[in-house]
């Protein structure tokens, strides 16, 4: 079946900095990648979409500016988190698209602390 | 407003008890998709549903699309507590929503030996 990886799969970070979360898909390509946000016991909040070679579209609400993504390849995506406070702490979930098929798959998630 | 509703959103039942999640909308959805989340992990795909009245059955699960290809339900037989995780329902809708999946708010099922 179709993998999707990300990296790191946790990071502790300091209040000011940036992290980046790298989000690939191993055996397919995808033209689409999503980026979720997960509070614990709910369900996934889709942050934003990314399409290969052009700009994310972000869902109301959520800063382009605080989370920046770049979807340079047709399998690679990352996120970067800017000077991220202890709010921005949660567990950030990519999936990717397959070209073909309309069926997302999803990777391991990444959580990210920030003290 | 929620496009999907899901229920129930907690479930804490014994081993070898059977359970229904149902999954709703008043929206149409061209598919509907089930996962199931363990804690410190992403969604895992179980099924896609995409015609309407369609059932799938995946061993102890079993899964239905409305015929309205609005509601969805999945039903477990016999739960084990392997079985215990996150179950979230999502489907492609149409409109501002078109080519984004939009999630249920889950059901957190607890299976005890």
């Amino acid at each position: 079946g179709a993998v999707v990886s990300q990296h790191p799969s946790r990071v502790i970070c300091k209040s000011g900095t940036s992290v980046k979360i790298e989000c690939r898909s191993l055996d397919f390509q995808a033209t689409t990648m999503f980026w979720y946000r997960q509070f614990p016991k709910k369900s996934l909040m889709l942050m934003a979409t990314s399409n290969e070679g052009s700009k994310a579209t972000y869902e109301q609400g959520v800063e382009k500016d605080k989370f920046l993504i770049n979807h340079a390849s047709l399998t690679l995506s990352t996120l970067t988190v800017t000077s991220a406070h202890p709010e921005d702490s949660s567990f950030y979930i990519c999936s990717a698209r397959d070209r073909a098929y309309h069926e997302q798959y999803f990777g391991p998630g990444t959580r990210l602390t920030v003290t | 407003t929620q496009l999907l509703e899901q229920s129930p959103q907690f479930l804490s039942i014994q081993e070898g008890e059977n359970l229904t999640v149902y999954c709703n909308s008043s929206s149409v959805f061209s598919s509907l998709q089930w996962y199931r989340q363990e804690p410190g992990e992403g969604p895992v795909l179980l099924v896609t549903v995409v015609t309407g009245g369609e059932v799938k059955k995946l061993k102890r699960l079993t899964f239905q699309f409305g015929d309205a290809r609005k509601d969805s339900s999945l039903h477990i037989t016999a739960a084990q507590p392997g079985d215990t995780g996150l179950y979230l329902c999502a489907g492609y809708a149409g409109g501002t929503s078109y080519g984004k999946l939009t999630f249920g708010q889950g059901t957190i099922l607890t299976v005890h030996p």
